[in-house]
């Protein structure tokens, strides 16, 4: 079965260290996204691509950064980890064309310390 | 962008009994409104969608009905169960493909 995974599912790390969340899905989708999740938030968009070597930055993409080298990934960075960037994360899928169903991976929880 | 406000934040029904929550969006354009259920520790899950052609949309104990021209649409469970307790979070699309999320809700079945 196709699916969308992360890895990995949590980590610590120190601030100022770089730091990478993987997301990996097997659904062929062009569409990837990914999302933090804060407390009275919801759901914010970090960075998302359309295709190989597409990206492009969402409402909160500061210190964050994607690259897209195939279909299947999706990798984020953080640049130097902030305090502030403590949260729960989440990598989506979508197929191309208007209505399309968004999966979410298992999502990856990250401690900056 | 779009902009999506969810109302209430917390509902508390009584099992049995019927739960509503509400959404608006901004941009006109949208044509995309899926809700996601989100159990605690777990993925956002489509629960149902409707697209701007359509006014309602029903499955089993789950429905969803649109006004394009208020720019609202809320989601109905009915017979609720203590399995719906969750976070439900409403969506509208903008630009290509991407969604706007509110900013959840959290429903709490009382047996």
């Amino acid at each position: 079965d196709a699916e969308i995974t992360q890895s990995p599912r949590h980590k610590i790390t120190e601030t100022g260290r770089q730091v990478t969340l993987a997301c990996h899905q097997t659904w062929n989708h062009n569409n990837m996204f990914w999302y933090r999740q804060d407390l009275g938030h919801g759901l914010r968009l970090i960075h998302y691509s359309y295709g190989v070597q597409d990206t492009n930055k969402g409402e909160v993409s500061d210190g964050y950064s994607v690259s897209r080298s195939n279909t299947e990934d999706l990798p984020l960075t953080l640049e130097s980890a902030a305090s502030s960037q403590t949260s729960v994360y989440f990598c989506a899928s979508s197929r191309q064309g208007g209505g399309a169903e968004a999966f979410f991976g298992q999502g990856t929880r990250l401690t900056v310390v | 962008g779009e902009n999506v406000e969810q109302h209430p934040s917390t509902l508390s029904v009584q099992e049995g009994d019927s739960a509503v929550i509400k959404c608006t969006y901004s941009d006109s354009a949208s044509n995309y409104f899926p809700w996601y259920k989100q159990e605690l520790g777990k993925r956002p899950q489509l629960i149902i969608d409707i697209r701007s052609n359509v006014g309602e949309k029903k499955d089993q104990r789950i429905a969803v009905t649109l006004n394009k021209t208020a720019k609202h649409f809320s989601l109905h469970i009915t017979e609720t169960q203590p399995e719906d307790s969750a976070v439900y979070f409403c969506a509208a699309s903008y630009g290509n493909n991407r969604l706007a999320f509110g900013k959840g809700n959290q429903v709490v079945v009382i047996p």
